[in-house]
């Protein structure tokens, strides 16, 4: 069965103050992993979507990169506006299906 | 690319009633779509996956016949909760996933619509 962990819960910084999320996860036939951003009383908005180990994406004041047994999403130099829960997701195997973590709550202080 | 819309985006409905959601992909073709809950402070739980043109696959608990989903198009998706109750009060997310990969879009990801509130009296 497909997990997904995501450290830490919670993250609250200053704005500039640059930090990691982390995702840590086990797949069977790892087909991606995915970073979604969520606003409050919002869908999920598409980030990156990451293939193979040592595969790295940026965007912005983002950049995910991945292991063959966790993914990091790096925030530079935060703003307010990037205040989220953060998402990682994997899917795996024969089917499309994602198996998401629970979340990281970031909130950016100014 | 890659814009997915639902519709309505909040409800309100008395008890016993049966409330239609729309998912449209807007500027794609979706080969499948997936429908999912979220409780507050939640993260997101797969309900249900349809292909256009089939039978859509319920996840383990998630009764079919109080879900009905009828993907009609390679744009279109609905879910119906039939005879809805309070405890189906949620926030519903579809999300579509590109026939092809196409330029930004790829084929392996899931696009998300903005969700709608369902609240039942």
């Amino acid at each position: 069965e497909d997990q997904v962990t995501q450290s830490p819960e919670a993250l609250r910084l200053q704005e500039g103050e640059s930090s990691s999320l982390n995702c840590s996860y086990t797949v069977s036939g790892l087909r991606g992993l995915f970073w979604y951003r969520q606003d409050p009383g919002k869908g999920p908005e598409f980030l990156f979507t990451l293939y193979s180990a040592g595969e790295e994406k940026e965007k912005e004041r983002l950049k995910a990169t991945l292991t063959k047994k966790e993914s990091f999403l790096h925030i530079t130099a935060p703003k307010p506006e990037d205040s989220a829960t953060y998402l990682c997701a994997v899917s795996g195997g024969s089917n499309y299906k994602l198996t998401f973590g629970k979340g990281t709550l970031l909130t950016v202080n100014p | 690319g890659a814009v997915v819309s639902q519709h309505p985006s909040w409800v309100i409905c008395k008890s016993g009633t049966s409330v239609k959601i729309e998912c449209r992909s807007l500027d794609f073709q979706a080969t499948t779509m997936f429908w999912y809950r979220q409780f507050p402070k939640q993260s997101l739980m797969l309900m249900a996956t349809s292909n256009e043109g089939s039978k859509a696959t319920y996840e383990q608990g998630v009764e079919k016949d109080k879900f009905l989903i009828n993907h009609a198009s390679l744009t279109l998706s609905t879910l119906t909760v039939t005879s809805a109750h309070p405890e189906d009060s949620s926030f519903y997310i579809c999300s579509a996933r590109p026939l092809r990969t196409s330029g930004l879009l790829k084929g392996e990801t899931q696009y998300f619509g903005p969700g709608t509130r369902l609240l039942v009296l």
